[in-house]
């Protein structure tokens, strides 16, 4: 039972470049999350999904997309990579709301 | 918005106790989490306080006092495998259903022999 995986694990991409990271997970949680993680800001959620076909924004959504259409899966997508977007990547889920999030481990993204 | 702020660096000698505080400014408050990560890794969850009061589990314990937008995490019989990152995160509801959390930037903690 691998619970939640994220592919890839390091992705080095050019700007301007559309990249997906993918998020797969295991349990069937209907709450899955994207979060960014940087050095002198900590983890800043991106987006997150209360169940398939439900998204809504976090603090930090600009640049970034996402679908849900499936339950187990739950893509991110820089449509147009900036070195801003360089970070740390993690994906986590959870049964539901006030429940603890299990995060994947995580996808270093590089921007050149 | 919301600003949780907890110490950037603390250290502790192996097999002493360590207090990490947390301090959070938020509405709609519904909950605050504890979580440790190691270097590289991702984050484990430690801990949730929803109510007032302490929560043990094992060496671990978590408080939380509402009203005065406080919490700490305390480490018994530290072990060198105890340093690492310990992140405050809070949940509010925004009306608007399941939220993320909102993380603190997390206080690294290293213990000494």
């Amino acid at each position: 039972d691998a619970g939640i995986t994220q592919s890839p694990r390091y992705k080095i991409t050019e700007t301007g470049r559309q990249v997906t990271l993918m998020c797969h997970q295991t349990w069937s949680h209907s709450y899955m999350f994207w979060y960014r993680q940087d050095l002198g800001h900590g983890l800043r959620l991106i987006y997150y999904s209360a169940a398939a076909d439900i998204t809504d924004k976090g603090e930090v959504p600009d640049g970034y997309v996402v679908s849900r259409s499936k339950t187990e899966n739950f893509p991110l997508t820089l449509e147009s990579a900036t070195r801003s977007q360089t970070s740390v990547y993690f994906c986590a889920s959870s049964e539901g709301p006030g429940r603890e999030q299990y995060f994947g481990p995580g996808t270093r993204l590089t921007v050149t | 918005g919301q600003n949780i702020d907890q110490p950037t660096e603390m250290t502790a000698t192996e097999g002493a106790i360590v207090q990490i505080n947390c301090t959070y400014q938020t509405s709609g408050f519904n909950g605050l989490f504890w979580y440790q990560q190691h270097a590289g890794e991702a984050p484990t969850f430690l801990s949730y306080n929803v109510l007032d009061g302490l929560e043990e589990k094992g060496r671990f314990s978590s408080f939380l006092s509402r009203s005065k937008g406080y919490s700490y995490l305390l480490l018994k019989e530290l072990q060198m495998k105890d340093s690492a990152s310990y992140l405050c995160a809070v949940r509010a509801y925004s009306g608007g259903g399941a939220d993320g959390l909102t993380f603190g930037k997390g206080t690294h903690l290293i213990i000494q022999p």
